[in-house]
């Protein structure tokens, strides 16, 4: 089952903060995070497993709570270079789950 | 390193032709995707390959759609006869480890077919 994100846009300013939900109705063992810009290809920024473990990039954080089987990603003091689609993909409740992408986040920052 | 490399990057057909897509994925990487991504969406899985098999082909619409992976490294994703509800951006992955539920997967630039 698709996972659900939210907002589905955001418009910052440079410098200012923003966090990008998803959200999944079933029970999780992993939740990934991939940005994709126009025309590109999507891009790993992240995965959380169950349990605590991550695997990822140093400058974005993300948070990941089992029981209500939703993560956050956290961009702090946003950049130029940080708009494009955000892409969140579970992965169901055992180390041999599907990995389902949400519908995506669109995230514009202005100068 | 080369990243996964897909072509062509751009097709226009018209309906009921034929088309094909290629993949060659990242060196050593023994799982590849093949994804369909339409506008606004998120990509969703049409099969996985782990080496030259296919685990999971359950979204791939067989009447119309076929693929292969022969010797488990390079792979071809084919469309007979294209409808116009396929026009889309075909991507391909390919990831290092088996289980798609831990592991990065590496995305190609996708192809993006326009059926007319």
């Amino acid at each position: 089952q698709q996972p659900v994100q939210s907002p589905q846009a955001v418009i910052l300013r440079e410098g200012e903060d923003a966090v990008i939900n998803c959200s999944s109705s079933k029970a999780l063992y992993s939740v990934h995070w991939y940005r994709q810009k126009h025309g590109e290809a999507p891009v790993f920024l992240m995965i959380l497993l169950k349990g605590g473990e991550q695997k990822g990039h140093e400058k974005i954080s993300a948070s990941f709570n089992e029981k209500k089987q939703q993560s956050s990603l956290y961009l702090t003091a946003s950049q130029l270079s940080y708009s494009g689609t955000y892409f969140c993909g579970t992965a169901g409740s055992s180390n041999t789950g599907k990995l389902i992408f949400g519908q995506g986040t669109t995230l514009q920052v202005k100068p | 390193e080369a990243g996964v490399v897909q072509s062509p990057r751009y097709k226009i057909i018209e309906k009921k032709q034929p088309v094909a897509f290629w993949c060659n994925p990242i060196s050593g990487h023994n799982t590849l995707y093949w994804y369909l991504q339409n506008l606004g969406q998120g990509p969703e899985l049409l099969i996985r390959y782990e080496n030259e098999e296919a685990v999971d082909d359950s979204q791939l619409p067989k009447d119309r759609f076929s693929a292969e992976r022969l010797k488990g490294v390079d792979s071809t994703l084919k469309i007979q006869p294209a409808e116009l509800g396929d026009s889309a951006v075909y991507l391909c992955a390919s990831s290092l480890g088996l289980a798609e539920s831990y592991n990065e997967q590496f995305f190609g630039p996708g192809t993006r077919l326009t059926v007319l």
